[in-house]
C-alpha cells in the first residue's frame, strides 16, 4: 500500500512570500490532518478534514494560513504571507476512520529567511 | 496547561538497560492513547496503542492510569536501534490528536 505523499520535501522562501504544500493521502483514508512541527516540539494540529469538510481548524492561523481538500482526496496548505516563525516541518497525516492509526507523510521542511 | 506533558529528557542509557518514559494529560474525557516514535528528520510512526489494562509488545510495555491521567512506556533490554524521540499522544475532541513535546532517547554502545 502506498503511503502518504507530500511535496515539495524542502522549501526555502523569504518572509512575506507565499508558499503552498501538497498532500496525497493513502487511498480510502477519509480523514486528513495537517500538522506543524517546530524544531524540538511535537506536532501541532493545524486543521482536520473529514472527506472534503473541515472538522477542526481552531488552531489554524487563518489570517495567513488556508487549506482545502477539494473532492475529498488531495489537500493543499497555503501560507501567505510567510513569517520567520513559520519555519517548521509541515506534516500531513491520514486515517481510514475514527480510532484507526494515523499515517504520516515525510513532511515538507519550510525555511523562512 | 498543555494537553500533554512529557518528561523532557534527554535519556542516555547503555545497551541492555531498562528505561521508562512518563506522560500526563489534561483532558479526562480522552479515550485513545498512543506512543509514537520519531527518528531524526523523519515522520512520526505509531509504536503502540495504550490500553486501560496495560499492554506489551516484545520489549515495550505501555500502561495507562486514568485516575491520575498518566501514561508510561517501558523499554527493556534497550538496543541501539531504539534511539529516537518518543511522543506521547492523546486524542481530543473530534478524535484529533495532541502530541507531547517528545522525549529523546539515545542508547549508547
Amino acid at each position: 500500500e502506498a503511503g502518504v505523499a507530500q511535496s515539495p520535501r524542502y522549501k526555502i522562501i523569504e518572509k512575506r512570500q507565499s508558499v503552498a504544500f501538497w498532500c496525497n493521502p493513502i487511498s480510502g483514508h477519509a480523514t486528513l490532518y495537517w500538522y506543524q512541527q517546530i524544531l524540538g516540539q511535537g506536532p501541532k494540529l493545524l486543521i482536520q478534514f473529514q472527506n472534503n469538510g473541515v472538522v477542526d481548524d481552531s488552531q489554524l492561523p487563518k489570517d495567513r494560513f488556508s487549506a482545502e481538500r477539494l473532492k475529498g482526496v488531495d489537500s493543499t496548505l497555503k501560507i501567505q504571507p510567510a513569517k520567520l516563525e513559520d519555519s517548521a516541518v509541515y506534516l500531513c497525516a491520514t486515517q481510514r476512520g475514527p480510532y484507526n492509526e494515523q499515517f504520516f507523510g515525510p513532511g515538507t521542511r519550510l525555511t523562512v529567511l | 496547561r498543555k494537553e500533554v506533558e512529557q518528561d523532557p529528557g534527554p535519556f542516555n542509557v547503555p545497551e541492555g538497560a531498562t528505561v521508562a518514559f512518563n506522560c500526563t494529560y489534561s483532558n479526562s474525557a480522552s479515550q485513545s492513547f498512543f506512543w509514537y516514535r520519531q527518528d531524526c528528520r523523519k515522520e512520526p510512526k505509531l509504536l503502540m496503542s495504550v490500553y486501560s489494562s496495560g499492554n506489551e509488545d516484545g520489549r515495550f510495555t505501555a500502561q495507562l492510569n486514568r485516575a491520575s491521567q498518566y501514561i508510561s512506556l517501558l523499554i527493556r533490554d534497550s538496543k541501539l536501534s531504539d534511539s529516537a524521540t518518543y511522543l506521547c499522544v492523546v486524542n481530543g475532541r473530534a478524535n484529533n490528536l495532541f502530541f507531547g513535546t517528545g522525549t529523546r532517547l539515545t542508547v549508547i554502545p
